[in-house]
């Protein structure tokens, strides 16, 4: 079946400008994480989604950040006034449930100029 | 704060040798570990999850224990192959909406 999609697969945006990350994730799966991936380093986790339940923002690394998720299933991490330190590839993943394995889109490379 | 480290951070080996890779964390607060390899310009491959209440799981040439009392993860890969090349990674799931990724190992496997 389907995996985990993500679109754009590449964005260059100009620093203040605001950008939209999408993820469909696999079709069924209730549980939805956002990471991001700066060059050289490891992975940060962002955000979480159970269902249609509010998520724990306290992963965000800023107010710049946020997320949804419409209908329990399409999820979009917008971030508003891009900086450069924002560029890094994010990405998302989705599991049947938070106790199962989690599955990988192959990322939004987002470069800030 | 919570941690996860892998050790090392990057290997070589022969083809054909066995190998360990290593992930530890610092405390005992588990809710499950994965580990996943990355490909270079590549999204994550899941290759292993073990639950809390486990202490193993084997696919293939590859095998993950998890030892929660010394806060401690290995992923044994037997007779290494050259498509073995890439990084992998663990990641420590400490609740269930709470997710800290290790830095990885990158592994090179010399044919």
């Amino acid at each position: 079946g389907a995996g985990v999609s993500q679109s754009p697969s590449n964005k260059v945006t100009e620093k203040g400008k605001d950008v939209e990350l999408r993820c469909d994730p696999i079709s069924g799966h209730t549980a939805l994480y956002w990471y991001r991936q700066s060059l050289g380093q490891g992975l940060e986790f962002l955000i979480y989604f159970q269902g249609n339940s509010a998520p724990d923002k306290s992963g965000l690394p800023s107010d710049r950040f946020s997320a949804e998720r419409t209908g329990g299933s399409v999820s979009t991490l917008t971030i508003q006034r891009t900086q450069q330190e924002d560029s890094a590839v994010y990405l998302c993943a989705s599991s049947r449930d938070p106790a199962y394995e989690q599955y990988f889109g192959p990322g939004t490379r987002l470069t800030v100029t | 704060k919570q941690e996860v480290t892998q050790i090392p951070a990057a290997l070589s080996v022969p083809e054909g040798e066995n190998l360990v890779l290593n992930c530890s964390f610092t405390d005992s607060a588990i809710y499950n570990l994965q580990w996943f390899r990355q490909d270079p310009g590549k999204g994550l491959t899941s290759l292993l999850l073990i639950q809390s209440s486990q202490r193993e799981q084997t696919s293939g040439r590859l095998n993950a224990s998890l030892d929660k009392s010394s806060g401690r993860s290995t992923l044994y890969i037997a007779a290494s192959q050259p498509g073995d090349s890439a990084t992998y990674l663990c990641a420590r799931k400490t609740s269930y909406d709470k997710v800290i990724f290790g830095p990885g190992t990158s592994l090179s496997v010399i044919p």
